[in-house]
């Protein structure tokens, strides 16, 4: 009931295409969703997060999408640069007992 | 310059020699947690600290010692580091509940031989 899963493990995309990365969760009782950007060499930066209560969340060229009903989020990357070539975790959490997703190692190419 | 700063960044030890991973933080956040990263598995946490002398297990506790005893610092304790703990340490916090961003550090990464 602990688990995130998270799916590509690993996804390549044009420059200027879009990036999309799915988690699905247990647990309903995870109220808060956030989105990770790490770097090699890096921890974990914040790139954006969502409640349950919204459907869907927009910064920039980053949008997360949410499903309540079926337990699902996904990242979507709009206009992908190279600069965003990074691994990317999704995760829940309740509290500050954060659960994280295994990551998904993105390549834009130029 | 908010920040979390681990020390040391890298380190070997041995088997069974007692080490401490310092985190620090600078933004007067109640919240402090540790994460360790491993290849296929991400981040799993720990062990939390919701204020200073309050600590909690995470999802991955065995084998770890936390202490808080003062709001801007939560070491992590291995008492006696076998070969499984071989991981790259986070640690990280936030100012309180609900939707607040969680600050990580740079990271540290153990190797136990």
């Amino acid at each position: 009931q602990q688990q995130v899963k998270q799916s590509p493990q690993s996804l390549i995309v044009q420059k200027g295409g879009i990036s999309i990365i799915n988690c699905a969760y247990e647990n309903t009782a995870f109220d808060y969703f956030p989105w990770y950007q790490q770097f090699p060499g890096k921890g974990p930066a914040l790139l954006i997060a969502i409640r349950p209560d919204v459907s869907e969340k927009k910064e920039g060229r980053f949008t997360i999408s949410f499903n309540k009903s079926a337990k699902q989020f996904s990242l979507h990357i709009m206009d992908s640069q190279p600069g965003d070539s990074a691994t990317y975790f999704c995760a829940a959490s309740k509290g500050q007992n954060f659960v994280f997703g295994p990551g998904t190692r993105l390549s834009v190419l130029p | 310059e908010a920040q979390v700063t681990q020390n040391p960044r890298y380190l070997i030890t041995v088997t069974g020699k007692k080490l401490t991973v310092t985190c620090s933080q600078n933004m007067n956040h109640e919240y402090m947690s540790w994460y360790r990263q491993d290849p296929g598995l991400g981040l799993r946490q720990i062990y939390y600290s919701m204020n200073v002398e309050v600590t909690d297990k995470g999802d991955v506790p065995e084998g770890y010692k936390v202490s808080r005893k003062e709001k801007r610092n939560f070491p992590l304790i291995l008492e006696s580091p076998s070969p499984n703990q071989t991981s790259l340490y986070f640690c990280a916090s936030s100012f309180g509940r609900g939707m607040t961003e969680a600050f990580f550090g740079q990271g540290t990464r153990l190797t136990v031989v």
